[in-house]
């Protein structure tokens, strides 16, 4: 299975920061690596597919790259609502593999 | 606009067999796109189990391939998840989700809200 490691594993930030999270693949993906956000109680939400491709309705704050075993979010100011978990998946093979999760906390 | 629906008992005894279902309204189950299910625990995290296209092609996690069966009902437009011989480390968050693909890259845009399953007897 290709391990997914993100870092740092919680954050804390203040509105109007500037974040970057970052996901490490145990072998060359590509670019087949997607961002979610999840809110307590809720499903994960995509952000980010293909490594630097923003979802259709989502904010263009959020942004991704890299390529091959480095990736990174970033969210280029902070709001309120971006406070949440965010988890990288990895779809270069089956199994597919989601990192252990960033949360993202209020400072 | 897709939206999937999970249901099943959310309770579930050791040894027993774990039964899901996954509703898709708002469009067809026989589109190109693949139907997962995904799991979430608090220690072990976001677990994908497997996938199925219409065609019945499946894809399993070979962690839990020898206990798991997803099938697929394209009259009743829905999917559906099996997995047996459980015991109390199959207690998560289940979710069912749709892959969209482009271009070799796949990712879940639609998901379920989820459904707890507890094991215990």
């Amino acid at each position: 299975d290709i391990q997914m490691t993100q870092s740092p594993s919680s954050l804390s930030a203040s509105v109007g920061d500037r974040v970057t999270i970052t996901c490490r693949a145990s072998q060359n993906i590509i670019s087949y690596l997607n961002w979610y956000q999840q809110k307590p109680g809720k499903a994960p939400n995509l952000l980010i597919y293909a490594s630097a491709n923003l979802q259709s309705g989502v904010p263009s704050r959020f942004s991704g790259s890299g390529s091959e075993t480095d990736f990174t979010l970033t969210i280029s100011s902070l709001q309120p609502e971006d406070f949440a978990t965010y988890f990288c998946q990895q779809t270069y093979s089956t199994p597919y593999t989601f990192g252990q999760g960033t949360k993202l906390e209020i400072k | 606009q897709v939206q999937l629906q999970e249901s099943g008992p959310g309770l579930v005894k050791p040894s027993g067999t774990l039964s899901l279902t996954c509703v898709v309204s708002g469009g067809s189950i026989s589109t190109t796109n693949w139907w997962n299910w995904v799991r979430q625990t608090p220690g072990k995290g976001l677990e994908w189990i497997g996938e199925i296209y219409h065609s019945g092609t499946t894809n399993y996690n070979p962690s839990l391939k020898s206990r798991v069966t997803i099938s697929v009902d394209k009259s009743k437009n829905q999917f559906s998840l099996k997995l047996s011989s459980v015991t109390a480390a199959d207690t998560a968050v289940y979710y069912c989700a749709r892959d969209s693909c482009s271009g070799g890259s796949c990712y879940s845009a639609y998901w379920g809200q989820g459904t707890l399953v507890t094991v215990s007897s």
